[in-house]
């Protein structure tokens, strides 16, 4: 059974930093794309950043591009999203998401549970 | 502002069908795949349709995709009460290098 687990949200102040994570498990997970998808409250889903195995890239939407950072560590099935220069903005249900293939970044098939992520002073 | 255009809201009776547009542009919808998802309230999102209209495993055939030029729909059939959701169009866009989502659109069945 495929199933990721984040973890890392909370209060942040704005200009603050938070280091997200998302354990993976029930799939080879290094060879499979990754994305983070996050929700405001209220509000749609946004992409933030995806990986991919076939090409190697990661790619960032605008809002983030420059403050936050995408990362993996397939030796321990963990995928990190570290944010910094935190906006008010930025809060949100962070989402971590499996693509259906190695270069896939729209077609999530398994999402995790959320972690809460509150910026506010 | 979502790149991607989709209806607020829709509603229909149970048992009925109804359909959900998503409108993009030559660099999104024109030029990529388009996949669907649900989310229930209080949920993480569900793949309901990926590449324009094949259906993941365990998802019902009253679910069905279609896209034509620029625009995607989203088709439901025998609408239950357990539909009433949200509902999201997303894709690859080529410029910027970026998935984007539709704005959602909320299924009330009547």
């Amino acid at each position: 059974e495929v199933q990721l687990l984040e973890s890392g949200g909370g209060l942040v102040q704005p200009g603050g930093s938070l280091r997200l994570s998302c354990v993976a498990s029930g799939f080879t997970f290094s060879t499979y794309a990754m994305s983070w998808v996050r929700q405001a409250p209220g509000t749609g889903l946004e992409w933030v950043s995806g990986h991919s195995v076939h090409s190697g890239a990661t790619f960032y939407s605008n809002p983030v591009k420059g403050r936050f950072t995408m990362s993996r560590d397939n030796s321990k099935n963990t995928l990190y999203l570290q944010m910094n220069s935190l906006r008010v903005e930025d809060t949100a249900v962070y989402y971590c998401a499996k693509g259906n293939s190695g270069g896939s970044f729209n077609e999530l098939e398994y999402w995790g549970q959320g972690t809460l992520v509150t910026v506010s002073s | 502002q979502s790149v991607l255009t989709q209806p607020p809201s829709v509603s229909a009776a149970p048992g009925q069908k109804v359909t959900v547009s998503c409108s993009g542009g030559s660099s999104n919808i024109g030029s990529n795949l388009v996949s669907w998802y649900q989310q229930l309230p209080g949920t993480a999102p569900k793949l309901l349709i990926y590449a324009n209209n094949k259906r993941p495993s365990g998802i019902p055939d009253r679910f069905s995709g279609s896209k034509s030029g620029t625009s995607a729909t989203l088709g439901i059939t025998g609408l239950q009460t357990g539909d009433e959701a949200d509902y999201y169009c997303a894709t690859w866009d080529s410029s910027p290098l970026t998935v984007v989502f539709g704005g959602g659109t909320r299924l009330t069945v009547l």
